[in-house]
């Protein structure tokens, strides 16, 4: 059970938009529409933006939005804004009541 | 659902530690607790869950026989213990409530534990 691949940093300017990739195998990613994505700003815990691959929490900004193809799933952030900048985890589903995680993306507001 | 974690721990190589996760809602029995690792500047890694109504825990390949898992549902609390721990347990623990579809949808502060002789 490997960590699923995601970019070590992207960056983008206010108003931009910015996708984070996370690649992982036919056993988690891309058997499974259980795909999850987190933002971590620094010395917090974990928020949860997206579940299901596609779906938001209550109270997440329609900025957020998730989707997935094959064994990749990508999180695209629109209208960045100063505060998106933060580590963005995505997560997914493995099989036999197991997760695996990414390797966690730093994102910079230029 | 609230989860609030036991402070921060500095232990020596060798020692055992218990940390704790403690929820002040009232439905702690009906799911499922899982633990996360973050070491320094690393991402997340997710340990192992547990249902505290009937303490069915599962772990994750890396830390199957490394930690241990447990929960006490009359006081609303699950637990994660090393026996002796090493260097290399030096991490920042979360707990978080694992929910349908497996997504974690609140989490604890986190417990930062360092390991240092």
């Amino acid at each position: 059970q490997s960590a699923l691949t995601q970019p070590a940093s992207v960056s983008g300017s206010p108003g931009q938009s910015i996708t984070i990739s996370c690649t992982g195998t036919s056993s988690d990613v891309g058997a499974f529409n259980l795909v999850s994505w987190y933002q971590q700003h620094p010395g917090k815990a974990p928020r949860l933006l997206i579940y299901e691959v596609t779906k938001r929490p209550s109270g997440i900004s329609n900025r957020f939005s998730g989707s997935k193809s094959g064994n990749t799933a990508s999180l695209t952030i629109s209208g960045l804004q100063a505060d998106d900048e933060a580590d963005y985890h995505c997560c997914s589903y493995a099989g036999s009541s197991k997760v695996v995680f990414g390797g966690g993306t730093k994102l910079t507001v230029l | 659902v609230q989860l609030v974690q036991s402070g921060a721990e500095v232990k020596k190589p060798g020692q055992s530690l218990k940390i704790s996760c403690k929820d002040s809602g009232n439905s702690f029995a009906t799911y499922w607790i899982a633990w996360v690792r973050q070491m320094p500047g690393k991402g997340l890694e997710w340990m192992g869950i547990i249902y505290p109504g009937d303490s069915d825990t599962r772990y994750g390949p890396s830390f199957e026989g490394q930690v241990t898992i447990s929960a006490d549902k009359s006081i609303n609390t699950a637990y994660l213990q090393w026996s002796r721990l090493k260097a290399s347990d030096t991490a920042v623990y979360y707990c978080a409530r694992q929910a349908a579809g497996d997504m974690f949808d609140s989490w604890g502060q986190g417990t930062l534990v360092t390991v240092s002789s």
